[in-house]
């Protein structure tokens, strides 16, 4: 059973028109994370929800937003996507910090 | 800045030989190390977690030991077969966690 699901599996969007993304999970958890992952490279962390704190990353562009309307769901709003900005979005939980991660399968974005 | 190393190179072995992948850091004190599996195309997949103030943990045929001090972390695999091959990520963190790029094994028949 699919404890964090995203939405979509793959999205394709024009440069600078905006996308979102939407995370879910099943497991209850306090913490959200969104990381960002190119090709053959490191998922690099954009932003946390501990709860409804949200914790930005310093170097995630302004570009990139988040929401977190409740424990479930959690989304990626990328306001005006560039060609740099493809990549695969993934979504993780965890149950308070230091703990482990549990990932969705991903958003693979294409900017046309 | 701090950096985590993974051998960029994919290791190649044979079914039935142990597999060690190599984690190594710099201008970093983690609490905790974690290793991942990931599949192309998919997220990635806990494995273990292994604190500083451990030396060694185990997981059925997995294996993973902490040197704080060389700034190393070892992955093991005995009896590797071929549905092991995969990408392997280390991450370290005190809250957060920072991914390296992942060694990709390849477990040939």
């Amino acid at each position: 059973d699919a404890m964090v699901i995203q939405n979509p599996r793959y999205q394709v969007t024009q440069f600078g028109k905006p996308v979102t993304l939407s995370c879910s999970q099943t497991l209850n958890h306090n913490v959200m994370y969104w990381y960002q992952q190119k090709s053959s490279q490191a998922p690099k962390l954009l932003f946390h929800y501990y709860d409804k704190d949200f914790n930005n990353e310093a170097d995630t562009p302004d570009n990139f937003q988040s929401r977190r309307p409740n424990t479930s769901f959690c989304f990626l709003d990328i306001r005006s996507p560039g060609l740099g900005d493809a990549a695969m979005y993934l979504c993780a939980t965890s149950r308070g910090m230091g703990g482990e991660l549990f990932f969705g399968e991903g958003s693979r974005l294409t900017v046309l | 800045s701090q950096k985590i190393e993974q051998n960029s190179e994919a290791l190649n072995i044979q079914e039935g030989k142990t597999a060690t992948l190599t984690c190594n850091y710099t201008n970093y004190s983690p609490a905790y190390l974690q290793w991942y599996r990931q599949d192309p195309g998919r997220g990635p997949v806990f494995l273990l977690l292994i604190r500083e103030n451990e030396k060694e943990k185990r997981k059925e045929r997995l294996k993973v030991t902490f040197d704080t001090t060389l700034k190393q972390s070892l992955f093991h695999i005995t009896a590797s077969q071929p549905a092991d091959s995969a990408t392997y990520l280390c991450a370290l963190g005190y809250s957060t966690l920072t991914f390296g790029k992942g060694t990709m094994l390849l477990v040939s028949p």
